[in-house]
């Protein structure tokens, strides 16, 4: 079936670059998306891709995508403190309905 | 806009007890859907919803039960809890389909951290 996979730990320094990486299976996903959840709170969308784009950039924010190796990633500029969450990896499936299969979150360590 | 709402936020219940985690949304959104949260598991579907009167089971729907008579609520039963269901119950709503045309963002809830001894 459908499986999203993401490293479960992150470890930066602040102000360097982080790199999130999501593999996927389903070849009929149409969107993939990236969301943040905080300490204590629900998840928010933080930036997605439609599946027909290689590149997103919002801000800090870097999203690619290769289809062919059904591989998604997330790009952090300047890592700050701020940025200490966990990252999900989701993506939307056009067999099986009305689901999006999200992947178990990669949890970001900032330090100072 | 108050978004999704849900409530309690903190719940203890014994092996066997009943109870309703309430959902309610104020952005009329069709779409509306139940999750649990794990460690290292990612979110799971439990129930979902496409409007008013229509429910449908997601990857994990044994020992839950949904209703969904108006736009704006989707409570979630457990009939007897169980150990297992010991998790954090999230509770989303999206505006379109998410298979349809059109990037869907899902809003959800602060979530609600269940113990089952």
């Amino acid at each position: 079936g459908e499986d999203v996979e993401q490293s479960l730990f992150l470890s930066v320094r602040e102000g360097d670059s982080s790199v999130i990486n999501c593999t996927y299976t389903d070849s009929s996903s149409t969107y993939l998306y990236w969301y943040k959840q905080e300490p204590g709170a629900g998840l928010q969308l933080l930036t997605y891709i439609f599946s027909n784009m290689d590149m997103k950039q919002d801000q800090r924010l870097t999203v690619l995508l290769n289809k062919k190796d059904k591989h998604l990633s997330l790009r952090i500029a300047d890592t700050q403190t701020g940025d200490s969450a966990i990252y999900f990896c989701a993506e939307t499936a056009t067999t099986g309905g009305f689901k999006t299969i999200f992947g178990a979150g990669t949890r970001l360590f900032v330090k100072a | 806009n108050a978004g999704v709402t849900q409530t309690p936020k903190f719940q203890v219940l014994k092996t066997g007890q009943s109870m309703t985690l309430q959902c309610a949304q104020d952005m009329n959104h069709e779409y509306m859907s139940w999750y649990r949260q794990d460690p290292g598991m990612g979110l799971r579907l439990i129930h979902y919803s496409v409007g008013a009167g229509i429910t449908d089971q997601g990857e994990v729907p044994n020992g839950y039960n949904v209703s969904r008579s108006t736009t704006e609520d989707f409570p979630l039963r457990l009939l007897s809890a169980a150990p297992s269901q010991t998790s954090v119950y999230f509770c989303a709503s999206s505006y379109r389909p998410l298979t349809g045309g059109g990037n869907n963002e899902q809003f959800f809830g602060p979530g609600t951290r269940l113990t089952v001894l």
